[in-house]
């Protein structure tokens, strides 16, 4: 089974810069990873699929790159509203998928 | 509306069986690929179940021989039928939608979720 391996797990942030978090595969995945985003007690949301593209209703601030086996969620100008804890899930091997184990974005 | 609301969460004791169910609207539960997810309190999203394809199922090997994902198009529901419940089975389970269109993918549509909470 591919191992999704996120880092950092706790990113320290001041509102108004920019946080880069990392996801890794076990293998290589070509371009088929998804981010998302969860608040605490609410639901996870679709932020970024195939590595790069956005969900529907993402603002611009949300990025996503990589190919293979790094990947990197970029979230630039940092809003009160983004301070949440981030998934990547990787789809290589449908119908098997799975999650990394969550980068936490606090506020600094 | 797109909407998926879960219910059949409780509190059960280990070994006993629960059934989740998944009441979708706005889409067709048959014409997406729909996947169980759970949350252990604390913890990160986990793998549990998906229908795909139209009539495929695949379990994570946690749920192998104990859980089992069905649908039924008249009452356009998901369902995780949950057997053998062990106390590492306490989590929320969330239904969720793959993106359109059906294929491998993320997923883009989420319930709120439902807690299983299994203890003695």
């Amino acid at each position: 089974e591919i191992v999704m391996t996120q880092s950092p797990a706790t990113l320290s942030v001041s509102p108004g810069e920019t946080a880069t978090l990392s996801c890794r595969a076990s293998q290589t995945i070509w371009r088929s990873v998804a981010w998302y985003q969860q608040k605490p007690g609410q639901t996870p949301r679709l932020l970024i699929y195939d590595a790069s593209t956005r969900a529907t209703g993402i603002p611009a601030r949300f990025s996503g790159s990589g190919f293979g086996t790094e990947f990197t969620l970029t979230i630039s100008s940092l809003q009160s509203d983004d301070f949440a804890i981030y998934y990547c899930q990787h789809y290589k091997d449908w119908p098997s998928y799975t999650f990394g184990q969550g980068t936490k974005v606090e506020i600094k | 509306e797109v909407r998926l609301v879960e219910t059949g969460g409780g509190l059960i004791q280990p070994g006993e069986s629960l059934r989740l169910s998944c009441i979708v609207s706005g889409f067709s539960v048959n014409s997406y690929n729909m996947t169980w997810v759970r949350q252990a309190p604390g913890k990160g999203l986990e793998r549990v179940s998906l229908f795909y394809n139209g009539a495929k199922t695949h379990n994570a090997d946690s749920a192998k021989g104990r859980f089992i994902i069905s649908w039924d198009d008249s009452k356009n529901t998901l369902y995780l039928q949950l057997s053998a419940l062990r106390v590492e089975d306490t989590a929320v389970y969330f239904c969720a939608r793959g993106r359109p269109p059906p294929g491998p993918g993320a997923f883009d549509v989420w319930g709120q979720g439902t807690m299983v909470t299994v203890s003695s």
